[in-house]
């Protein structure tokens, strides 16, 4: 039972423009949703949160917006970098300190010079 | 620099051998968990644990096994019973920002059984 699913393996987009990458969920008990980025042969890396509480975190480049009656949340990025090429899984849990998280897939996004 | 360390990086193992991968951390993080990354599937539990001596099966907890003995390591073996090794093992601790339990991981080790 996939509870976190990244329907889209991959997305390409030009330098400068948005990227927006996609995650449904199916479990309504998730009270927190993340973003990670990943590099290959490196561990990913955390670069946002949201609480269900909220729709919209916002931290630089970087845009989370949840949509509770959806499950859907999805990941902007504005203006792309080149840099910003990489793996990103989005991640869902719920409870307290040392609970788990559930992955997505992974989107692999591509942002073309 | 705190962070997590995880040894070794690239590890080949024979069929039917046992193989235990190192995770060390010193970011004074209590709880500590192990995923499996293979190519499609995003990341699955193998193993966490949210205190010293103690520790929870995760989603695919068959043919692994973990100790955790000190709050800061949290070693797992690749024991023969687990039919496709072959993987990336990504080790990680957590802790709370504002309402979100938030994973730092390791820059993980690549297991091939030959």
């Amino acid at each position: 039972d996939q509870q976190v699913k990244q329907n889209s393996p991959s997305l390409s987009v030009q330098e400068g423009r948005i990227s927006i990458l996609n995650c449904d969920y199916t479990n309504s008990m998730f009270d927190y949703f993340l973003w990670y980025k990943k590099y290959p042969a490196e561990g990913p890396t955390f670069l946002i949160s949201i609480s269900s509480i909220k729709d919209k975190n916002e931290d630089g480049r970087f845009t989370v917006f949840l949509n509770k009656s959806a499950k859907h949340l999805s990941l902007h990025i504005v203006p792309s970098q080149p840099g910003d090429s990489a793996v990103y899984f989005c991640a869902a849990g719920w409870g307290t300190s040392g609970s788990r998280l559930t992955f997505g897939e992974g989107t692999q996004l591509t942002v073309n010079p | 620099d705190g962070g997590i360390t995880q040894s070794p990086k690239y590890l080949f193992r024979k069929e039917g051998q046992n193989v235990t991968l190192s995770c060390e951390q010193n970011l004074n993080h209590d709880a500590m968990y192990w995923y499996r990354q293979d190519p499609g599937q995003g990341l699955r539990l193998i193993y966490y644990s949210q205190i010293v001596n103690d520790f929870q099966k995760g989603d695919i907890a068959e043919g692994y096994s973990v100790s955790r003995e000190k709050k800061e390591s949290f070693p797992l073996t690749v024991t023969s019973a687990q039919k496709n090794p072959t993987a990336f093992y990504l080790c990680a601790s957590s802790t709370l920002q504002g309402a979100a339990n938030v994973l730092t991981f390791g820059a993980g080790s690549r297991l091939t059984v030959l």
